[in-house]
């Protein structure tokens, strides 16, 4: 079956604009996850989605940082004013459900790069 | 607190030996699991194994075996036969529940497989 997608894969942007990063996740899964992984590093958690609600948002570095997923599926990020320490890539990860053994799939990411 | 320790930031091994990628873990939860990824240059993070604390045997997938040490809070992914492709970055995880299943990352460590 499909996996997870994300689009775009690449976003340039320039300061201060607005972007939006969109994650398809696998069909049926209902926990959808967003880490932020920067150049040479592990990735870093954002948020978590069981459903439609955002169950943990601790991860967001800012309220210029949000997240949404009306439909229980499709979520997409949204970074408004974006800044130069905004640039990283952006993956998305969804799992059958929440729980210890349920791994997470990740898509294939989109690469911020904020000029 | 969670973490993840990978002390190797790099290794370098010849093509069909076996290497050990090593991964401390550090939990006062007495549920958790623990994963092991790939990540290739092309960005995608890969799952490869998968071992929960109550697990008695060691995880095993193919060329990978997860050498699980309760005791000592240790989870070395070990990789038999190397081969090219094995090349990439490789991350230890660990999923708990008192982080809403999140998955806790370490730094990674980069593996080149020689010829």
């Amino acid at each position: 079956g499909a996996g997870v997608s994300q689009t775009p894969s690449n976003k340039v942007t320039e300061k201060g604009k607005y972007v939006e990063l969109r994650c398809d996740p696998i069909s049926g899964h209902t926990a959808l996850y967003w880490y932020r992984q920067s150049l040479g590093q592990g990735p870093e958690f954002l948020i978590y989605f069981q459903g439609t609600g955002a169950a943990d948002d601790s991860g967001l570095p800012n309220d210029r940082f949000f997240a949404v997923r009306p439909e229980g599926s499709v979520s997409t990020l949204k970074i408004q004013r974006t800044e130069r320490g905004d640039s990283a890539v952006y993956l998305c990860a969804s799992s059958p459900t929440s729980g210890i053994g349920y791994t997470q799939y990740f898509g294939p990411g989109t690469r911020l790069t904020v000029l | 607190a969670q973490k993840i320790t990978q002390t190797q930031p790099g290794m370098f091994v010849q093509e069909k030996e076996a290497v050990t990628l090593d991964c401390t873990y550090d939990t006062s939860d007495q549920s958790y699991g623990l994963f092991w990824y790939k990540q290739p240059s092309s960005g995608e993070m890969i799952f490869l194994i998968y071992q929960g604390s109550y697990d008695e045997q060691n995880a095993t997938e193919g060329r990978y075996s997860l050498n699980f040490q309760k005791a000592r809070k240790s989870a070395n992914l070990v990789i038999s036969a190397s081969q090219l492709g094995d090349s990439a970055m490789y991350f230890c995880a660990m999923r708990v529940p008192d982080s809403n299943y999140q998955l806790i990352w370490g730094a990674g460590t980069k593996l080149i497989i020689k010829p």
